[in-house]
């Protein structure tokens, strides 16, 4: 069963105006979570990620917003760029053990047209 | 450049025949991991390192062989490849203690 759920497959926005890309977890047990991006034919690329401890992680154009009692996150791109057109992948870091072992979820494919 | 190296990036083989596939990495990271991708599934741990000569297995490690000799290589190896490990795989690594992980280009394996 998956513990990191992105229920949405894809998503399509126009040039200049807001992505919304959201994951939901199960597990109360993760303390840490992080946004991959990736292009066809590369790997996943560290994107920005937030704490537990936080409900909001801003870098730029990328702010991550976590509701810990919802058990949600959102990854918000203003405004969108062509260039941000990608696989973006939501993942989780349990707090127990010394493997940091992500846990992924399935992705969501962003198409920003122009 | 800081990068995660893995060769080759794509390979097609047969049933049975041993392969290795090389991941290295020139950040001086302590831990390396493996993943395999599959869609409808994600991205899965398949063996991790926490630092030379200390490996143990993620969620799915049969068929799978690694060894952490030297810090910088961490090599996958299929003694015996079969149908069901063809897949794209990720090889990643980090600093001991960090959340984020960094990936190589990814290789895709075909075993007929």
């Amino acid at each position: 069963d998956q513990q990191v759920k992105q229920n949405s497959p894809s998503l399509s926005v126009q040039e200049g105006r807001i992505s919304i890309l959201n994951c939901d977890y199960t597990n109360s047990m993760f303390d840490y979570f992080l946004w991959y991006k990736k292009y066809p034919a590369e790997g996943p690329t560290f994107l920005i990620s937030i704490s537990s401890i936080k409900d909001k992680n801003e870098d730029g154009r990328f702010t991550v917003f976590l509701n810990k009692s919802a058990k949600h996150l959102s990854l918000h791109i203003v405004p969108s760029q062509p260039g941000d057109s990608a696989v973006y992948f939501c993942a989780a870091l349990p707090n127990a053990g010394n493997n940091r072992k992500l846990i992924w979820g399935l992705g969501t494919s962003l198409a920003v047209n122009p | 450049e800081a990068q995660v190296t893995q060769n080759p990036r794509y390979l097609i083989t047969v049933t049975g025949k041993k392969l290795t596939v090389t991941c290295s990495q020139n950040m001086n990271h302590e831990y390396m991991s493996w993943y395999r991708q599959d869609p409808g599934l994600g991205l899965r741990q398949i063996y991790y390192s926490m630092n030379v000569e200390v490996t143990d297995k993620g969620d799915v490690p049969e068929g799978y062989k690694v060894s952490r000799k030297e810090k910088r290589n961490f090599p996958l190896i299929l003694e015996s490849p079969s149908p069901n490990q063809t897949s794209l795989y990720f090889c990643a690594s980090s600093l001991a203690g960090s959340d984020t992980q960094y990936f190589g280009p990814g290789t895709r394996l075909t075993v007929l």
